[in-house]
């Protein structure tokens, strides 16, 4: 079966610094990968994908860096925001239908 | 715009008894998801509707799980003769199409689920 997970449960960063989440995906065929945030009592919000065929796509303060041969996705923070706390959650599909989720990384920006 | 909204918000039944979720999706989204995601945990596929092609159920837990979507628009998840373990966060999400290389989901609030 699928199997998205994330390699650190929490993570505490000082305001201003950069932040890394990672993720390990096990399905080779995985084409597409997203990463949503989701706050406290909200529904998760998109904030980037990419396509199995690229490596590294760069969106407002954020990038997603994808290295197919280990099947690890990061996605990186810059300038890490209080508004920034919270969960993260990459997710991958291979049917381009089914969305498998990993258990999610909370951040926690230390003001 | 609108986005997806959900309906109750929060539901507290008692074991045993029926309920039903109500996703509304953004207008002209063809692809509808639900999701279950308990306390810490991250989100489980439930179910996913396309246009008018059948369902993919294959994420539901159990024959006690159904879900409806009428007229390619509004979406009900029932939970028949509710457990204690269905308690949980019922989350909906909506995307204009679905296919290799897949389509952002617009996620709904959910609807927190407690059963007593």
């Amino acid at each position: 079966g699928e199997s998205v997970g994330l390699h650190l449960p929490t993570l505490s960063v000082q305001e201003g610094d950069n932040s890394i989440i990672n993720c390990a995906y096990s399905n080779s065929a995985s084409d597409y990968f997203i990463w949503y945030k989701q706050e406290s009592g909200k529904g998760p919000q998109f904030i980037i994908d990419i396509r199995s065929n690229m490596d590294k796509r760069q969106g407002q303060r954020v990038t997603v860096l994808l290295n197919k041969t280990v099947k690890h996705l990061s996605l990186q923070i810059a300038a890490t925001q209080p508004g920034d706390s919270a969960v993260y959650f990459c997710a991958d599909s291979y049917t381009g239908n089914q969305f498998y989720f990993g258990t999610g990384t909370s951040l926690t920006v230390i003001p | 715009g609108a986005g997806v909204s959900q309906s109750p918000s929060n539901k507290v039944t008692e074991k045993g008894k029926d309920v039903e979720l109500r996703c509304d999706p953004i207008s002209g989204h063809t692809a509808l998801y639900w999701y279950r995601q308990s306390l810490g945990q991250g989100l489980e596929f439930l179910i996913y509707f396309q246009g008018n092609s059948a369902p993919d159920k294959s994420g539901l837990p159990s024959d006690r799980f159904s879900a409806e979507r009428t007229g390619g628009s509004v979406s009900t998840l029932t939970i028949q003769r509710t457990q204690q373990e269905d308690s949980a966060v019922y989350l909906c999400a909506s995307s204009f199409g679905f296919g290799r290389g897949g389509y952002e989901q617009f996620f709904g609030p959910g609807t927190r689920l407690t059963v007593l």
